[in-house]
């Protein structure tokens, strides 16, 4: 059974940092690109991040390009997301999302909450 | 960025009677691999999303035959044949042909 488990999420102030995990079981995490999104209260759930199985490629929203950095480690089954220079609007839940050519985003964490506030 | 917008925005069903939601996307969601980029996703209150339907009209495992999808290009319909208590939730299309990658912005689905 495949289990995604984000951890991390705090209360921080504007400009602040913080390092987002996701611990991944029950599939083949280094075969699979993964992907974070995220979710501000009351809002549509928004695509934040991806990296492909290998590291080797990642993409970002136009909004936090050059403030966050995504990674892994495959032998760990380990995602993470790097958030720098914090804005009042990256407030939201922090889902990780496991990705798949055919079924999109097929399985999901329970999120971790990041509140960015003074 | 694709905008996908969704109708209506909530919807109040009777248990048993069907339901149908709307995804509209600003740009055809057609691949030139032959594939359409079109998911639909249910919000449980209080939980993650969980995928219903993958590639428009294809059932993720575990998904119930009540549910099924339709369209093609740019309009979409998500249909649920008999409505259950445990269909309530908020329901989004997402598209994956385009980065970002974008949602709509949710169907709340309530029961009667």
């Amino acid at each position: 059974e495949v289990h995604l488990v984000e951890s991390g999420g705090v209360v921080v102030q504007p400009g602040g940092s913080l390092r987002l995990a996701c611990a991944a079981s029950g599939f083949s995490f280094a075969d699979y690109t993964m992907h974070w999104v995220r979710q501000a209260p009351g809002r549509r759930l928004e695509w934040v991040s991806l990296i492909t199985w290998d590291g080797a490629r990642t993409e970002y929203r136009h909004s936090v390009r050059g403030r966050f950095t995504i990674s892994r480690d495959n032998s760990k089954n380990s995602l993470y997301l790097q958030l720098n220079s914090l804005r009042i609007e990256d407030t939201a839940l922090y889902y990780c999302a496991k990705g798949d050519n055919q079924y999109g985003f097929d399985y999901w964490g329970q999120g971790t909450l990041v509140t960015v506030s003074s | 960025d694709i905008v996908l917008t969704q109708t209506p925005l909530s919807l109040s069903v009777t248990p048993g009677q069907p339901a149908s939601i709307s995804c509209k996307s600003s740009q055809s969601l057609l691949h030139s691999d032959g594939e359409t980029y079109l998911y639909w996703y249910l919000q449980k209150p209080g939980q993650s999303p969980l995928l219903l339907m993958y590639e428009v009209s294809n059932r993720f495992s575990g998904v119930p035959d009540r549910f099924s999808g339709s369209g093609s290009g740019t309009d979409f319909t998500l249909r649920i044949s008999r409505v259950e208590a445990e269909d309530v939730g908020i329901y989004y299309c997402m598209q994956s042909l385009y980065l970002p990658y974008t949602f709509g912005q949710g169907t709340k689905l309530e029961i009667k």
